[in-house]
């Protein structure tokens, strides 16, 4: 496709399940960051790769939090034993250059604990 | 450190006047400067960037901000307001020439357009 995409769209998960949030990024895109955006918030860095590495992961809330991207493509942001804490929207963007200066982003993936 | 802060969490104004959009940012190395727009149900859209080009940036949608670095602000405007513009903007802070691409935002401001 021609943007970044994301799925779900929408999630509902009980309190203390797991659940894994996808990101198709641009093609050929070197550069990959999670955000979150609580409700009435801006959104807030999660998490960044660069191809398949992950070279900065200092905004992920806890442990339960863990994102990866193997192949330096698709990534996957997984939280696990999720809490009511967690309900907010997921956004994925992506940028062409290590120095590109915008990046693109998914329509989000709006996760709801109950 | 770098932050933004968006002084207005909310602003109105009648079609076909003038929209301005207050930002003031804090970084310690030279910043890019955005403004991004999200609609509902919508992604995060570019509407203009500053990387230390031109002080006067224009964007899509025929907004447009200034950079002042002696007031520390990046205001985003538009002429005249149309319908279309109602959305949330955010003012968005980035270390330039860093490989770290990190995005810092404000927390929004929601432009309501009154017919």
């Amino acid at each position: 496709g021609a943007g970044v995409s994301q799925s779900p769209r929408y999630k509902v998960a009980k309190r203390g399940q797991d659940v894994a949030l996808r990101c198709d990024p641009i093609s050929g895109h070197v550069s990959l960051f999670w955000y979150q955006q609580a409700l009435g918030q801006g959104p807030e860095f999660l998490t960044y790769f660069q191809n398949e590495a992950q070279l900065d992961k200092s905004g992920l809330p806890s442990d339960r939090f863990f994102a990866e991207r193997p192949e330096g493509s698709v990534s996957t942001l997984k939280i696990q034993r999720t809490q009511q804490e967690d309900s907010a929207v997921y956004l994925c963007a992506s940028s062409l250059e290590i120095q590109g200066t915008e990046a693109f982003f998914g329509q989000g993936t709006r996760l709801t604990v109950v | 450190a770098q932050s933004v802060t968006q002084l207005d969490s909310h602003v109105s104004v009648s079609e076909g006047t003038p929209v301005l959009l207050r930002c003031n940012y804090s970084s310690s190395y030279s910043p890019s400067l955005f403004w991004y727009v999200q609609h509902p149900n919508k992604g995060l859209q570019l509407l203009l960037k500053y990387t230390s080009a031109a002080t006067l940036v224009k964007g899509i949608n025929g907004f447009e901000a200034e950079f002042k670095k002696s007031e520390t602000s990046f205001h985003l405007t538009k002429p005249s307001a149309h319908m279309s513009d109602a959305a949330e903007y955010f003012c968005v802070v980035k270390k330039a020439n860093f490989g770290n691409e990190k995005l810092t935002f404000g927390t929004g401001t929601r432009l309501t357009i009154i017919p």
